[in-house]
């Protein structure tokens, strides 16, 4: 059993499109993110979520919107694809926060290519 | 705010020489410190971490981590690497206390040679 999964693996699309990335953790966890992980392999979070509510939202431009419609899911909506959206999205969960464990749990990744 | 350094982008090392991957951190406060690895096209997943106490710390795979305050360093060390380790390290901050959310470092490619 994948404890957190992530669909689709791969996507590639069109500048302009609108697409979504799906997260689920099986963990029973509090808190969600999103990871973007650009061509360098520099790791940038995004969002964060806990028990649904959004408590850190980075400097985002607003064509992404995170959704969490229970604690155990966490999708990633991102209108108008530019090719600089072009990277790797990492989804993650941890139990309460991250102090209590100091144990991030990530999801394969997602590769997305805009052309 | 905190910062992470991670002073090599690549560390190309014979397979069972020692490695040192060096990480140096700062911030105005506590933090709480942490090595990921990532194995290509997989996900990040945690090496060892440093929250309190005795400031050497084991990790899986044989890793091991010295935080060293005065230095501000977290550097990660294995005695004995294997071809298997080849990977990107990355070295991780948080601030203590309240919800933080982790900074990381650019990563560092350990290449092990045969």
């Amino acid at each position: 059993d994948t404890a957190v999964s992530q669909t689709p693996k791969y996507l590639v699309t069109q500048m302009g499109n609108d697409k979504s990335i799906k997260c689920e953790q099986n963990l029973g966890h509090d808190t969600m993110y999103w990871y973007k992980q650009d061509s360098k392999k520099f790791l940038k979070i995004m969002f964060s979520y806990n028990n649904k509510e959004l408590i850190i939202n980075e400097t985002v431009p607003n064509r992404f919107s995170p959704k969490s419609p229970d604690k155990a899911h966490l999708n990633l909506h991102i209108n108008s694809l530019e090719l600089g959206d072009s990277a790797v999205y990492f989804c993650a969960s941890s139990p309460r926060e991250v102090r209590d464990t100091g144990e991030l749990f990530f999801g394969e990744g997602s590769r997305l290519t805009v052309l | 705010a905190q910062s992470v350094t991670q002073l090599d982008s690549q560390v190309p090392v014979f397979e069972e020489a020692p490695v040192e991957l060096r990480c140096n951190y700062s911030s105005s406060v506590s933090v709480y410190l942490f090595w990921y690895v990532q194995y290509p096209n997989q996900g990040l997943q945690l090496l060892l971490k440093y929250l309190s106490g005795s400031t050497l710390v084991k990790g899986i795979n044989g890793f091991e981590a010295e935080f060293n305050k005065s230095q501000t360093s977290f550097h990660l060390r294995k005695p004995s690497v294997h071809i298997s380790d080849t990977a990107e390290y990355f070295c991780a901050v948080v601030l203590s206390g309240g919800y933080q959310k982790v900074t990381f470092g650019i990563g560092t490619k350990l290449q092990v040679i045969p």
